[in-house]
């Protein structure tokens, strides 16, 4: 069935450092990758998109570039910051359906 | 912005009785999907309702039903509650033009005693 990987689990990184965040998928059908974000004892945040016509896309510090060859993903932030933390999870869909496959999650700390 | 409103915030249960959970998606969103999230873990897709009709199911136990209203808001009922219901319930909503990109509510915190 439907699966997507998401490395590392957790991920210290000093701040003004870069993260980033792998998640592998396993339905080639899979044409559309959310990113969310999520802080304790809240509803996951949007925070980037990708669809399967493009290869990278840039908002800020954030970046998520798809391979489609390889089904994966990445999340790519720059300049992180103390709030920047959180539990980021990926999400593949496809069309018809709609419903996400999360990734397991990666706790993100960084550390001022 | 309005976002999606879900009610009520935290809910606590006895074993074996039932619960009623309600999405409010933002406004002008036509499709609901209901996720659940156990501890330390991703969300895991249950059901989701598109024009007021079932449009796919995930792992959603039978003991839980779930339907979507007129106003296009949701209500996921859970019978016969079980110590491993506990979990956040997560609703998100989604428009027709734009049907994949979900937006989360705040979550229902269920705890089952």
């Amino acid at each position: 069935g439907e699966n997507v990987e998401q490395h590392p689990s957790t991920l210290s990184v000093q701040e003004g450092d870069s993260a980033v965040i792998k998640c592998t998928y396993s339905d080639s059908a899979s044409n559309y990758f959310p990113w969310y974000k999520q802080e304790l004892g809240k509803g996951p945040q949007l925070i980037i998109d990708i669809r399967s016509n493009v290869g990278e896309k840039k908002d800020q510090r954030i970046a998520v570039t798809l391979n489609k060859t390889a089904k994966h993903f990445s999340l790519h932030i720059t300049e992180t910051q103390p709030e920047d933390s959180a539990v980021y999870f990926c999400a593949a869909s496809y069309t018809g359906t709609y419903k996400y496959i999360f990734g397991t999650g990666t706790r993100l700390k960084v550390l001022a | 912005a309005a976002g999606v409103i879900q009610s009520p915030r935290h809910l606590i249960k006895e074993k074996r009785e039932t619960a009623t959970l309600k999405c409010y998606p933002i406004p002008r969103h036509d499709t609901v999907y209901w996720y659940q999230q156990g501890p330390g873990q991703d969300p895991q897709f249950l059901i989701s309702f598109y024009e007021k009709m079932q449009s796919d199911k995930g792992s959603i136990p039978d003991r839980f039903s779930a339907q979507q209203f007129s106003d296009y808001h949701s209500e996921l009922n859970m019978s016969s509650l079980e110590l491993g219901d506990s979990a956040l319930y997560f609703c998100a909503s989604s428009v027709k033009l734009v049907p994949d990109t979900q937006y989360f509510g705040p979550g229902t915190r269920l705890t089952v005693l």
